[in-house]
């Protein structure tokens, strides 16, 4: 069955840092570009960025740049997010998504990420 | 930055055609995908590179693009197709979602 399945909830004190993981099952994760999207409670999807698994290239959105980091590991077929400086602003739910044909056909089930002191 | 507008919210009876629309410079040039999201789940494509369906969504879903207007129908709405929607398009490499429209059937 073709799916990604991400780690579990985290809570996380302000300052802190967090890792998601994001692991792809019943195809080769170096064929399709991932990406993570978050979702705050009660808001709408917020695109972070982009991460190729083929060769590691990644491009990150403007509003996260120096504090995120997109990595993977082929061998466990496995793409990582980590966060720093973690604030309150950063509760959110965390997906990641395969992209193909310019879309997401392919969705985690998500990671609450909670920020609190 | 790109960015692209939703309004928040639309309404629907059941059997009736809802329109959802996203508005964005250019948006016709740029394709569009749109995502349907139902409480406590992750995002469903429902139709990608403007007007196309994914197998297994029902056909009355459809989406057109013209000018700066990207449309998602749903004709004979049901229950069921009560959710958040997102368009989404590309500004280079990054994405760009849409506020996203609460579609309630009543």
């Amino acid at each position: 069955q073709v799916q990604l399945v991400q780690s579990g909830a985290e809570v996380k004190k302000p300052g802190a840092s967090v890792k998601v993981s994001c692991k792809a099952s019943g195809y080769t994760l170096s064929r399709y570009h991932i990406h993570w999207v978050r979702q705050a409670p009660g808001q709408g999807l917020e695109w972070m960025g982009i991460i190729n698994p083929s060769d590691g290239g990644t491009g990150y959105a403007q509003q996260f740049q120096g504090r995120v980091t997109m990595t993977r590991d082929t061998s466990a077929s496995t793409v990582y997010l980590d966060l720093r400086s973690l604030r309150s602003g950063d509760t959110a739910v965390y997906y990641c998504a395969r992209v193909e044909f310019q879309s997401f056909h392919l969705w985690g089930q998500g990671t609450l990420v909670t920020v609190s002191s | 930055s790109y960015e692209v507008t939703q309004a928040p919210s639309v309404s629907v009876s059941p059997g009736q055609t809802a329109s959802i629309t996203c508005s964005g410079e250019k948006l016709g040039g740029r394709y569009v995908s749109w995502y349907q999201q139902k409480p406590g789940q992750s995002p469903v494509v429902v139709i990608y590179q403007d007007t196309n369906r994914p197998s297994g969504i029902p056909e009355r879903f459809s989406g057109s693009t013209s000018g700066n207007t990207a449309t998602l129908t749903i004709r004979g709405t049901q229950a069921m197709d009560e959710a958040d929607y997102y368009c989404q398009a590309w500004d280079s490499s990054n994405v760009v979602f849409g506020g996203g429209t609460k579609l309630t059937v009543l």
